[in-house]
């Protein structure tokens, strides 16, 4: 599975988007971008995913580029309840598992 | 229709004694999958079952760690002999078998301490 690039940490302000950047420079065709986030002490949550068109569901949008080598998590209106570890995951959708890849992850503040 | 459970939830052992840890995934689901997350670190995936089978053990430790997913009841960590080393906590994430969805829902975990 590709790996991922992600800044350790980022603040927001309560009630403005929050936009977290993540690199997959080396993802193939058949991989799928995936967040998810970990509220402290929680098990980790699932956000969103996506292969190539932008996504957008009640949690979050996904926006990914053309040429699919980065993407970009937004919380549209950033909560005290969205401060968590966003986790930016690349993994081929099969039949064999899918275990998941966690990396450092983004740790987002957001501050009143 | 419930979450993922696991329980314990804290479970405190003495170095040599054995840890159990439990996971009932969601209804309907019938993959099972474990991580551990040491602290301050991310988590790190350990084992991926089917019932009655493990499909991939490559992040298990080759030693003192075992895992079950039977036909009736709860998947298991085992953790034999537990050492300091061994404190983290313990995430149990199921799933559907389904190509199309596959999203993993997971538990609140067992934070396993070694005194």
């Amino acid at each position: 599975d590709a790996k991922t690039t992600q800044p350790p940490s980022m603040d927001c302000a309560e009630g403005r988007a929050a936009n977290l950047p993540c690199n997959h420079s080396t993802i193939s065709g058949n991989e799928y971008v995936y967040w998810y986030r970990q509220i402290h002490s929680q098990g980790p949550q699932y956000i969103i995913h996506g292969l190539k068109n932008n996504e957008t569901n009640e949690m979050a949008s996904l926006i990914i580029t053309e040429d699919r080598k980065s993407s970009t998590l937004i919380l549209p209106h950033a909560t005290l309840r969205d401060t968590a570890v966003y986790y930016c995951i690349v993994l081929k959708r099969n039949n064999a598992g899918n275990m998941l890849t966690f990396g450092g992850g983004t740790r987002l503040m957001v501050k009143p | 229709n419930a979450g993922v459970m696991q329980n314990p939830r804290h479970l405190v052992r003495r170095r040599g004694q054995e840890a159990r840890l439990r996971c009932s995934p969601m209804k309907g689901h019938s993959h099972v999958y474990w991580y551990r997350q040491l602290p301050e670190e991310g988590l790190k995936f350990m084992v991926y079952l089917q019932k009655e089978n493990i499909i991939d053990e490559s992040g298990m430790p080759k030693e003192r760690f075992s895992a079950e997913f039977p036909k009736e009841g709860p998947s298991i960590l085992r953790i034999q002999q537990v050492v300091r080393g061994d404190s983290a906590a313990y995430f149990c994430a199921s799933s559907v078998r389904d190509l199309t969805y596959n999203e993993q829902f997971f538990g609140p975990g067992t934070r396993l301490t070694v005194l």
